[in-house]
Formats: structure tokens, sequence, C-alpha cells
């Protein structure tokens, strides 16, 4: 199975900061990366679809980017309704693998 | 507008069954694969099961060891996750997911996802 690693597992930042979330692969999964949002409480959100494409609806406030091993999610301006916790996800090869999650707190 | 709606979940003592079903509508739902993902407290997610679009092709998680069995029935929309021998680590909440038309061919590129039902497994 492909491997998913998430950095940081947690950052605090304050609203209208960017952030940066790194995802990292044990093996080359091509562009197949998907990230979600989950709130507490709730299911999770798709937002980023084949490494960059947002998903219907999602505001360009969220951009995805890299390929082979690395990629990276970033959150511009970030707002109260941003702080939850993101998943990575490979669906490159079978099983599709999540990473652990890295969640955004309020600093 | 795509809603998937997971019931089924509750409370069961170790070693029980429970069947869990995922009603679906929006979409053509016989042309997509249906997953089901699971979230233990406080963990966490976790991929657990699909089956295609036809219900021709069905896939588990090693970590399952044959306990789970996934079906559907495309005259219904409706998929299904009966889950047999259930152990305290099976404790979770339990989406079902679909992926999105825009997404491209790609069953695990889930795009859709329900609100979740809660399996408890405790004596």
């Amino acid at each position: 199975d492909i491997q998913m690693t998430q950095s940081p597992s947690s950052l605090s930042a304050s609203v209208g900061d960017s952030v940066t979330i790194t995802c990292r692969a044990s093996r080359g999964i091509n562009i197949y990366l998907a990230w979600f949002q989950q709130r507490p409480g709730r299911a999770p959100k798709s937002l980023i679809y084949a490494t960059s494409r947002l998903q219907s609806g999602v505001p360009s406030k969220f951009s995805g980017g890299g390929s082979g091993t690395d990629f990276t999610l970033t959150i511009s301006s970030l707002q109260p309704e941003d702080f939850a916790t993101y998943y990575c996800q490979q669906y490159n090869s079978y099983p599709p693998t999540f990473g652990g999650g890295t969640k955004v707190e309020i600093k | 507008e795509v809603q998937l709606l997971e019931s089924g979940g509750g409370l069961v003592q170790p070693g029980g069954s429970l069947r869990l079903s995922c009603a679906a509508s929006g979409f053509t739902f016989s042309n997509y694969a249906m997953s089901w993902v699971r979230q233990a407290p406080g963990k966490g997610l976790e991929w657990v099961s699909g089956i295609s679009g036809s219900g021709g092709n069905t896939y588990y998680a090693d970590s399952l060891q044959g306990r789970f069995t996934i079906s559907r029935d495309n005259s219904k929309n409706t998929v299904s996750l009966q889950m047999n021998s259930l152990r305290a680590e099976d404790t979770a909440v339990y989406y079902c997911a679909t992926p999105a038309p825009q997404s491209g061919n790609y069953d695990w590129a889930w795009g859709y996802w329900g609100q979740g039902t809660l399996v408890t497994v405790s004596s």
C-alpha cells in the first residue's frame, strides 16, 4: 500500500494568514491526489482532485500543487470557517489511502 | 443535487452483525462506483470497501479479513455494507462516498460524501 504522510500534524494560524500543508507519498502517484476538509462533527468535504483541480463550488483561496511524491495544499486568507482538519488521499494505486490529517487551529 | 444518506448504524455487541445502507439521489447511480470510508473516534479516515457501478466488482480493505460484504441495488439506488463478526475496533462513523463526474473515471476520487452513520461495538 502507498503510505501518505502529512505535515505538520497541526498548526496554529490567525485569521487572514496563509498556510501550506504538505503531503508526501511513499512512491509516485502521478497527479492522482485529492484533498478534503473536515470540520468537527461533520462529514469530509472534497476540495481538490487531480492535485490542483477545484471541486465545484470550492473557492479559489484553496490551491493545490505538486506531482510524483510531494504535494501541497495552500489556503490563503484564512477565515473562521477554514479552521478544520485537512486530509490528503491518493487514488493512483489500489487501495486508496489517506494521510493522517492536519488540524488547522486558530492562534 | 447529489445526496447520500446513510442509515443502519447503532450499538452492537462484539461478534454481532449490522447492515448499513446508503440511499443515493441526484445522479445516475449505476454509472458510478460507491465506497464506504470509516473514521474511528478521534482518528483519521480509512477506506473500507468499494463496488463498481454495475456491482460486478467489489473491493475490500485487507484489515477487514473477509468480515464485511458490500452490495448495491441499482434499481433502488442503494448501496449496503453487511458487517459480521464485529469487533471493538470497528467502532467508527461510516461514510458512503462516490466520485464527482468532473473527477474523471476514477472510482476512488470521491467528490460526494454522506453525513455518516455511527457504529458502536461494545458489550
